[in-house]
Order: C-alpha cells, then structure tokens, then sequence
C-alpha cells in the first residue's frame, strides 16, 4: 500500500492523558498537512511542514499540541493534558505541491486518520 | 478573510439523474485552487476535481465537472448520471497561492436515492 497511512485508527484516552499519533505520508511527497475534523464539519487546518520544516500553525493550536516531522518523511501529532474538546478525528494529508505558474496545482492525498475519544 | 460556504447540508438526486452541489467562496488572494473532495462512511477524504483560478476552462474528471463563475465565486460540483456509490459528504476547499492552509466547507450529504 503506497497510500498514506495512519496510527492508530481509533483511540480512546482519559481526560489528562497524552497522546501521540504518527503520519507515514506517500514516500515522494515533501508536504505534510494536520488536519482536525469534528462531527458535521469540513476538516480544519491545524499545521503544515515541507519537508522537515513546520511553515504554518493554525490558532487552533494550541500549546496544548505539538507536532513534530524530524526526517522530512513521518510525521507525529501530539496532544498533552487531553480535554473532551479534542475528542475528533485527525487526519494528515500529504501532497508533492507544485509551484510556479499562476494557480499552482497542490492535490493532497489523505490517510483514514486517528479517531481519538476523550473520556 | 479566506471562507468557502456550502449551503446545502444535505441533497437527494434519483439514480443515473444529474446533481449539482453548490459551493461558494469568499477570499482576497488573486490566485487559488479550488477543489472538491468526497468523503464516505468510511472516512477517508478522496479527491475529485480541480480548478485552478486562472484555468479558462471548466475542470472536467469523468462524471465529475467543475462549473466555475469567477466574477460570482462559485465552484459548483456537478455529478452526471448518479450512482448509488456516489453516496456520501461532498467537501468543497480552497487554496490560496500565497499561503498553505486549505480552507473547506461544512459539506453537503448526498444521497443517491434507486
């Protein structure tokens, strides 16, 4: 399978807790999105790296979340001190972006994401 | 402010029938890319279709077709001869050239009815 993947699929903490998810995206693709999607909405942006560098970091998070790209190939997403807010699905997305042009094409291949539960 | 807004929580079309799904967006950046996902019960995001702002043309991928209108900043989604499989939310999203967030709708549940 060549797709992006995910790890853990589902996981369900108490409140307090810290938890890490992992994002192995396709193996060519320099760019890594987070994305948190809560029942009834579109995915919202939480951070972007090219290659190993984290380029942006959405006010939705907070310093409660890290996440971290150290090889420029996976990606981990951490959340400490969990609340019952953070109960959603994370989803991280991966794209080879090509630049350049006056619209520049950036298709993004998703992973089924990490469902996490707050208790 | 960058803003897509689907104004259709949820649509029914009949079997083998056309669906349009509406999309519109609000955003300052002169350059962007505009793109439509389908998301099923399953969860995974799959992408559809994608329109440059600067393409002259209306995207077309198989079923799937873009009806572009830059002046009005819609991206409507239309479906051709719908098919049961076709069931599930539809996202709409924008890129905008000179950042890397992409910004999505709230989604529209299609149902696709025999």
């Amino acid at each position: 399978d060549t797709g992006v993947s995910q790890d853990p699929r589902h996981k369900i903490t108490k409140r307090g807790q810290n938890v890490t998810f992992r994002c192995d995206p396709i193996s060519e693709h320099n760019r890594l999105y987070w994305y948190r999607q809560t029942l009834g909405q579109g995915p919202e942006f939480l951070t972007y790296f090219q290659n190993e560098a984290q380029l942006e970091k959405s006010r939705l998070l907070s310093d409660r979340f890290s996440a971290e790209r150290p090889k420029g190939s996976f990606s981990t997403l951490e959340i400490q001190r969990t609340e019952q807010g953070d109960s959603a699905m994370y989803l991280c997305a991966s794209s080879l972006g090509t630049s350049g042009g006056l619209s520049s094409y950036n298709e993004q291949f998703f992973g089924p994401g990490t469902r996490l539960t707050v208790l | 402010a960058q803003k897509i807004t689907q104004t259709q929580p949820g649509m029914f079309v009949q079997e083998k029938e056309a669906v349009t799904l509406d999309c519109t967006y609000d955003t300052s950046d002169p350059s962007y890319g505009l793109f439509w996902y389908k998301q099923p019960s399953s969860g995974e995001m799959i992408f559809l279709i994608y329109q440059g702002s600067y393409d002259q043309q209306n995207a077309t991928e198989g079923r799937y077709s873009l009806n572009f209108q830059k002046a009005r900043k819609s991206a409507n989604l239309v479906i051709s001869a719908s098919q049961l499989g076709d069931s599930a939310m539809y996202f709409c999203a924008m890129n905008p050239n000179t950042g890397n967030q992409f910004y999505f709708g709230t989604g529209t549940s299609l149902t696709v009815i025999p």
